[in-house]
């Protein structure tokens, strides 16, 4: 059974550093991987999909990249802002339509 | 495009209780989940329908929760008998199937307290 875990829990950093999130999974077959925001007593919001296929996706000041055969995928945040504070998921869809939730980080950034 | 809706968006109950959520997916999607969030967890699936069949449904406690997508459209998740533990986040989400990006659209969830 697939496996998603994510690190760091939580992590608090000051407003303008760039940092990164890590997710890893322990199934390389994948069909996509997906990062969500969610902000507290919030649904999750869509960041970012990565199809199997592709190394890499990019939408403003987020970058996510996938490593299939590593199991791993990186969300790059650039030039943190306050507004950026929430918990970020990542998601691993297989080719059954099943998708596989790691328990989140927990970012907040201090003004 | 409207997205997922869920509603209500809070509910309290006693235990023992029965509680419903209702859950409209994005139009044209087949594929609608169930998922139960307790604090500081990521989400849990609790069902997942095709259509107005369902796909997996491994992880319901079919005792006390039931779920039903007639006409393959809107879905009901129902609870009946709450108990405390049934506190949480409902969260409902639609995909398409087939050949397409195969991206997850999550509706705003039900909040629900068990007293």
């Amino acid at each position: 059974k697939q496996e998603v875990t994510q690190i760091p829990a939580a992590l608090s950093v000051p407003e303008g550093e760039n940092l990164v999130l890590n997710c890893s999974f322990t199934d390389s077959a994948i069909y996509n991987l997906q990062w969500f925001r969610q902000d507290p007593g919030k649904g999750l919001t869509s960041l970012l999909l990565i199809q199997s296929s592709q190394r890499e996706q990019t939408s403003g000041r987020l970058n996510a990249s996938l490593d299939k055969s590593s199991g791993r995928s990186t969300l790059y945040i650039a030039a943190s802002q306050p507004g950026d504070s929430a918990t970020y998921l990542c998601a691993v869809r297989n080719t059954g339509n099943q998708f596989y939730f790691g328990t989140g980080t927990s970012l907040t950034v201090i003004p | 495009e409207a997205g997922v809706a869920q509603s209500p968006r809070y509910k309290i109950i006693e235990k023992r209780q029965s509680v419903a959520f209702w859950c409209n997916p994005i139009s044209g999607h087949a594929t609608l989940y169930w998922y139960q969030q307790i604090l500081g967890q990521g989400p849990k699936l609790l069902i997942q329908f095709q259509n107005n069949g369902v796909v997996d449904d491994s992880q319901l406690p079919k005792d006390r929760f039931s779920a039903e997508r007639l006409k393959g459209v809107d879905s009901t998740l129902k609870i009946q008998p709450a108990k405390l533990e049934d506190s949480a986040v409902y969260l409902c989400a639609s995909t398409k199937t087939g050949v397409d990006t195969g991206e997850l659209f999550f509706g705003e969830g039900s909040r629900l307290t068990v007293l």
